[in-house]
C-alpha cells in the first residue's frame, strides 16, 4: 500500500536560518504533490502545488522540490521567522485526485 | 465569501450514542472530503465526494460510519455507535474537482469530538 513519510516528528530552528522538511513516498507515483500549513485548533491550509515534470517551485520565501527518482520532496522555508512555526504537511497526490498526507512535520521558530 | 463551514465545533458524547457533523463546502466544488485527525497525526482520509457520488470511501469504517451528500452539496457523517476510539478531529475539507483535480483543497475548522 501507499506510503508517505515525513521526516522528524519535531523540527526546531533559531530565527533567520532556513528550516528544511522532507517527505518521501513509496509504492505509488504521484502526478503532483502539495503542501499544507496546520496551526493548532485549525484545518490545514493551501501552500504549494508541484507537478511531476516540475523540479523547483518557489512561493515568497518557500522553496518545494520534487524528485520522482528519490520519490521525495523537498520543503524549504528561507530567513525563518518566529511566526513560520506549525505543522507541515504533505500530500503527494495521484492522478485520481486522492488527498492523502503525511503524518507532518511540527516546525517551531526560536527568536 | 465564506469558507468551509462545519459544525458543531465541539462535541461530547458517551460511548454508545450516535453523532452526526454537518459540512457545508465552497459554492461550487464539486469535491468533499472527510478526515479524522488523531493528535499528532495527519489527517486521515475517510471519504471523498465527486458532486454527490462517493468515489472513495475504502477507509471509512462501514460498520459504524455512515456519510451523505444530498444534492451534491451539503454533507453529513454519522457515527453510530460511538467508541471510545473515535474520539478525534473531524475536518472537511471541498475543492473544485473535476478534471481540476489537482487543485488545493480549502479545509474547515473541524469538529472535535470526545467520546467519554
Amino acid at each position: 500500500s501507499q506510503k508517505i513519510e515525513q521526516n522528524s516528528e519535531a523540527l526546531n530552528i533559531q530565527e533567520g536560518k532556513t528550516a528544511t522538511l522532507t517527505c518521501n513516498y513509496t509504492n505509488y507515483s504521484p502526478a503532483y504533490l502539495q503542501w499544507y500549513r496546520q496551526d493548532p485548533g485549525r484545518g490545514p491550509v493551501f501552500l504549494l502545488l508541484i507537478r511531476e515534470n516540475e523540479k523547483e517551485k518557489r512561493k515568497e520565501r518557500l522553496k518545494v522540490t520534487f524528485d520522482t527518482t528519490l520519490k521525495q520532496s523537498l520543503f524549504h522555508i528561507t530567513a525563518s521567522q518566529p511566526a513560520d512555526s506549525a505543522t507541515y504537511l504533505c500530500a503527494p497526490l495521484p492522478t485520481l485526485g486522492r488527498l492523502y498526507f503525511g503524518r507532518g512535520t511540527q516546525l517551531t521558530v526560536w527568536p | 465569501e465564506a469558507g468551509v463551514v462545519q459544525s458543531p465545533r465541539y462535541k461530547i458524547i458517551e460511548k454508545k450514542q450516535p453523532v452526526a457533523f454537518w459540512c457545508n463546502p465552497i459554492s461550487g466544488h464539486n469535491t468533499l472530503y472527510w478526515y479524522r485527525q488523531n493528535l499528532g497525526q495527519g489527517p486521515e482520509l475517510l471519504i471523498r465526494y465527486e458532486n454527490e457520488e462517493a468515489v472513495d470511501d475504502s477507509q471509512l469504517p462501514k460498520d459504524r460510519f455512515s456519510a451523505e451528500r444530498l444534492k451534491g452539496v451539503d454533507s453529513t457523517l454519522k457515527i453510530q455507535p460511538a467508541e471510545l476510539g473515535d474520539s478525534a478531529v473531524y475536518l472537511c475539507a471541498s475543492s473544485l474537482g473535476g478534471s481540476r483535480q489537482n487543485t488545493e483543497a480549502f479545509f474547515g475548522q473541524g469538529t472535535r469530538l470526545t467520546v467519554v
